[in-house]
């Protein structure tokens, strides 16, 4: 069963405005990662948010975790057409068995010029 | 650096036929996971490796799947036989780490059985 659940399943949004991305959990955490799958290609890392953290930023993207409501959200700030894609959240669960990474079914993201 | 190289991209083959799918991982990294993303399922864990063993298989599907590492350069998945259900996308990854690290993934082999 899936660990992590994205919320909304799509999204659709005009560029220059702010993309809000949503993951419920759970179980317990180690750590939660994001991931953006473009169209054909592999997913690619985003940021990694350990659990006794509760926000972090890597450029346009801003990562937030509330272990109490086991959720993360993934804001992508002034979008652009090149952020279209899908994206996935990723979680290493306490007592998940070889701390394996369990992925989400994903947001699709369309970012309209 | 390169990063995770997968062969072949696009895999198009007849039911019951051998399939062996190539991954070659980022140098250096110990970890190397073998997943399968499909619309119904999304993206699910096949097998990982840890310094060319296997570590967890409890992904595998059936016995037609098999997985080997016969070094730190190279892995393989094998299906055999093939059947049109095992349409997917099959995506290499590596890392320093388990669960705890980034994963870098390969761009994947679209695999069409008919």
């Amino acid at each position: 069963s899936q660990q992590g659940e994205e919320d909304p399943q799509a999204l659709s949004i005009q560029e220059g405005e702010n993309a809000t991305m949503n993951c419920s959990y759970k179980t317990s955490i180690n750590n939660l990662q994001w991931y953006r799958q473009n169209s054909g290609r592999g997913l690619v890392h985003l940021i990694l948010i350990r659990s006794n953290e509760r926000e972090k930023h890597s450029g346009r993207l801003r990562v937030t975790l509330d272990t109490s409501k086991k959720s993360s959200s993934l804001l992508i700030t002034a979008s652009r057409a090149a952020d279209t894609a899908s994206y996935f959240c990723a979680t290493d669960a306490v007592g998940g068995g070889y701390n394996k990474l369990i992925f989400g079914a994903g947001t699709r993201l369309a970012v309209h010029p | 650096d390169a990063g995770v190289i997968q062969s072949p991209r696009h895999e198009v083959t007849e039911m019951g036929q051998e399939v062996t799918l190539r991954c070659k991982p980022i140098s250096g990294h110990d970890y190397l996971f073998w997943y399968r993303q499909t619309m119904m399922r999304g993206l699910e864990l096949l097998i990982y490796f840890n310094n060319n063993v296997p570590i967890d298989d409890s992904g595998m599907p059936e016995d037609r799947f098999s997985a080997k590492m016969p070094n730190a350069s190279f892995s393989t998945l094998k299906i055999q036989p093939s059947e049109p259900r095992d349409s997917a996308v099959y995506f290499c990854a590596s890392s320093l780490g388990p669960g705890n690290q980034p994963q870098h993934f390969g761009d994947g082999t679209r695999l069409s059985i008919l």
